[in-house]
């Protein structure tokens, strides 16, 4: 596609509940990144990958975290046993090499809500 | 500890006048800089940028300006429109950090017709 695709846009889940949040990078993309932004914050690092590997988790906050980047294009985040804290918005982006910081694309982010 | 600051959260502007933005960083390792624009309910998106080697940007509308001794930067949006009106960010990264950014709070401007 023509830009950074995040699915679901929204989600609500129940405390303790499993979630997982779909970015699709733009296409040749091999730098793909996951950030969290908090209600008044900016974005926050979590993990970035080049091609199929995690190249930095060092921002993934517990072991409920985990991402994958199978084939070096699909992302996914996963949440286990989600706590109230872990609700904000997590953006994805990509980028084509990884290298200096511009040329990220962000896609329009997953919202969500732990009750 | 917060890296990248900034101090304002708001800002408000009358429409054709100048807008500044302001940021401060504490990791001398930080070698790029950029500044991102958020509308309500989309992602960031890259607005201008610096090297650590110049000590100003210009595209347009917009300037960035680096102080490198003060460890501070600022946005210059000059005229500022109705449609500047969003959340910016500015954000830094280090040469051997895979394009990691870190980012400030972001300071939300209102412009004013």
């Amino acid at each position: 596609g023509a830009g950074v695709s995040q699915t679901p846009s929204n989600k609500v889940t129940e405390k303790g509940k499993y979630v997982e949040l779909r970015c699709d990078p733009i296409s040749g993309h091999t730098a793909l990144y996951w950030y969290r932004q908090s209600l008044g914050q900016g974005p926050e690092f979590l993990i970035y990958f080049q091609g199929t590997g995690a190249a930095d988790d060092s921002g993934l906050p517990n072991d409920r975290f985990f991402a994958v980047r199978p084939e070096g294009s699909v992302s996914t985040l996963k949440i286990q046993r989600t706590e109230r804290g872990d609700s904000a918005v997590y953006l994805c982006a990509s980028s084509l090499t990884g290298q200096g910081g511009y040329g990220y694309t962000f896609g329009s982010g997953t919202r969500l809500t732990v009750v | 500890d917060q890296q990248v600051k900034q101090n304002s959260p708001s800002l408000s502007v009358q429409e054709g006048r100048i807008s500044i933005l302001n940021c401060d960083y504490t990791n001398s390792m930080f070698d790029y800089f950029l500044w991102y624009k958020k509308y309500p309910a989309e992602g960031p998106t890259f607005l201008i940028s610096i090297s650590s080697i110049k000590d100003k940007n210009e595209d347009g509308r917009f300037t960035v300006f680096l102080n490198k001794s003060a460890k501070h930067l600022s946005l210059h949006i000059v005229p500022s429109q109705p449609g500047d009106s969003a959340v910016y960010f500015c954000a830094a990264s280090a040469r051997d950090q895979g394009g990691k950014l870190i980012f400030g709070q972001g300071t939300e401007l209102s412009v004013k017709p």
